[in-house]
């Protein structure tokens, strides 16, 4: 069983739509990342967090330790929007600086 | 500011040669890490080093890959000899410290034929 694991694996949604992408984990952690892939392969830290909730933009990451779980939503979504987004975790445990990723969810919003 | 630079952007080697990707992170930047991503098991941390330190490099999958940071703006990531599995998207990032948000390089694509 993975670590990480995102839901949903793909999603397809028209411009305008709320979206929301799922992060469960099963170690404990000391932080909890979101990152987005372009498609071009270029990738960029969205999020940062080790609990409640930080907003940027369209974007909203929540986290709810004692749950294991996080969500990424995205608010009135674009088709630049469109990429893998990719959870990844501290294992509390481990070395500092060992990231646990899943396995992404790509996005594709139409106009 | 300049981001990460990673160099060479794509790579196409034959089985057996020597490959060298190299990075430079961001100034100031105290943490430098190397993931390979590929398909099958998306994206993988080979090793990571503090203060030019490597601190952890488990993730290193066997002894025909080795890195080194002779100074805090260059790292290179060696691969000898290279074999086709080793084919993938290599990243290089840098954070001010491990515990910080990691800014990403554009990635190495190597192909081993």
């Amino acid at each position: 069983k993975n670590e990480v694991e995102q839901s949903p694996q793909n999603l397809t949604a028209q411009e305008g739509e709320f979206i929301t992408i799922n992060c469960s984990y099963s170690v404990g952690i000391s932080a909890l990342h979101w990152l987005q892939q372009h498609p071009g392969g270029g990738i960029v830290s969205l999020f940062m967090l080790s609990s409640g909730k930080k907003k940027h933009g369209r974007l909203i990451a929540t986290i709810n330790i004692q749950e294991k779980h996080s969500s990424l939503h995205i608010t009135a979504s674009h088709p630049r929007d469109s990429a893998v987004y990719i959870c990844a975790v501290r294992d509390y445990g481990g070395s500092q600086g060992n990231l646990i990723f899943g396995k992404g969810t790509k996005l594709s919003v139409k106009p | 500011d300049a981001g990460v630079i990673q160099s060479p952007r794509h790579e196409v080697t034959e089985m057996g040669q020597e490959v060298t990707l190299r990075c430079k992170p961001i100034s100031g930047h105290n943490s430098l890490f190397w993931y390979r991503q590929t398909m099958m098991r998306g994206l993988e941390l080979l090793i990571y080093f503090n203060n030019n330190v490597p601190i952890d490099d488990s993730g290193m999958p066997e002894d025909r890959f080795s890195a080194k940071m002779p100074n805090a703006s260059f790292s290179t990531l060696k691969i000898q000899p290279s074999e086709p599995r080793d084919s993938a998207v290599y990243f290089c990032a840098s954070s001010r410290d491990s515990y910080n948000e990691q800014f990403f390089g554009p990635g190495t694509r190597l192909t081993v034929l």
